[in-house]
């Protein structure tokens, strides 16, 4: 079946730093999504992306759909302590309506 | 626009019960998924459904079911409980079309199992 490696697994940086996270699939995918999951709650929608290569921003969050259709990257710029939490991607390859989650990435901000 | 809603928030049932949860999705979307999330295995998918009929399975064991109502709401069940089905279950629901296939997730529900 599909697979989704996500990277760092954690990371620990300093208020106003930058963030890049990416995730790689084992096969081709049409559809990527990233979720920010704070204790105790549900994953919360950030940013879809549809299309080869498509660039979209949210704010001071930035994701891109890779050219490969194999990977996907966020980026956050300038954190805040409030950004901290899970961050997931998610992914759906074929005409298959079912969703494959990365592992995760724990961001903690330093205020 | 209300928001995914699941009940209950929180439940703690004995081994070997069953345990019944409920979904009611954003209004509108007729996709409901279920999702077990624990810390050692991530989200792991267990099924869709859509216009009342299973669309996907994961590959969890029959103990786990799962039904939709013809107004969209979804439940699962799980029979014969064991210490491991401990975790957060987790509903999402979308309109399951191709260029728009966000799945917006519910709260949870947070089953203990003693």
């Amino acid at each position: 079946g599909q697979q989704l490696n996500q990277s760092p697994q954690s990371m620990f940086i300093q208020e106003g730093e930058d963030v890049s996270m990416n995730c790689t699939s084992s096969s081709i995918f049409n559809t990527w999504l990233w979720y920010k999951q704070d204790p105790g709650e549900g994953p919360v929608l950030l940013i879809a992306l549809y299309k080869a290569g498509e660039l979209t921003s949210n704010g001071r969050l930035t994701a891109q759909f890779g050219i490969t259709r194999k990977d996907s990257f966020l980026n956050i710029s300038a954190s805040i302590p409030s950004d901290v939490g899970i961050y997931f991607c998610a992914g759906r390859g074929g005409s298959n309506y079912k969703l494959t989650f990365g592992k995760g990435t724990l961001l903690t901000v330093n205020p | 626009k209300a928001g995914v809603t699941q009940t209950p928030r929180y439940l703690i049932k004995t081994r070997g019960q069953q345990v019944t949860l409920s979904c009611s999705p954003i209004s509108g979307h007729r996709s409901v998924s279920w999702y077990q999330q624990t810390p050692g295995q991530g989200l792991q998918f267990l099924f869709e459904y859509f216009s009342e009929t299973q669309r996907n399975k994961g590959n969890f064991p029959g103990r786990f079911s799962g039904r939709q109502f013809s107004n969209s709401r979804s439940e699962m069940n799980v029979s014969t409980l064991e210490l491991g089905d401990s975790a957060l279950y987790l509903c999402a629901s979308s309109f399951r079309q191709p260029n728009s296939y966000e799945q917006y997730f519910g709260p949870g529900t947070r089953l203990t199992v003693t």
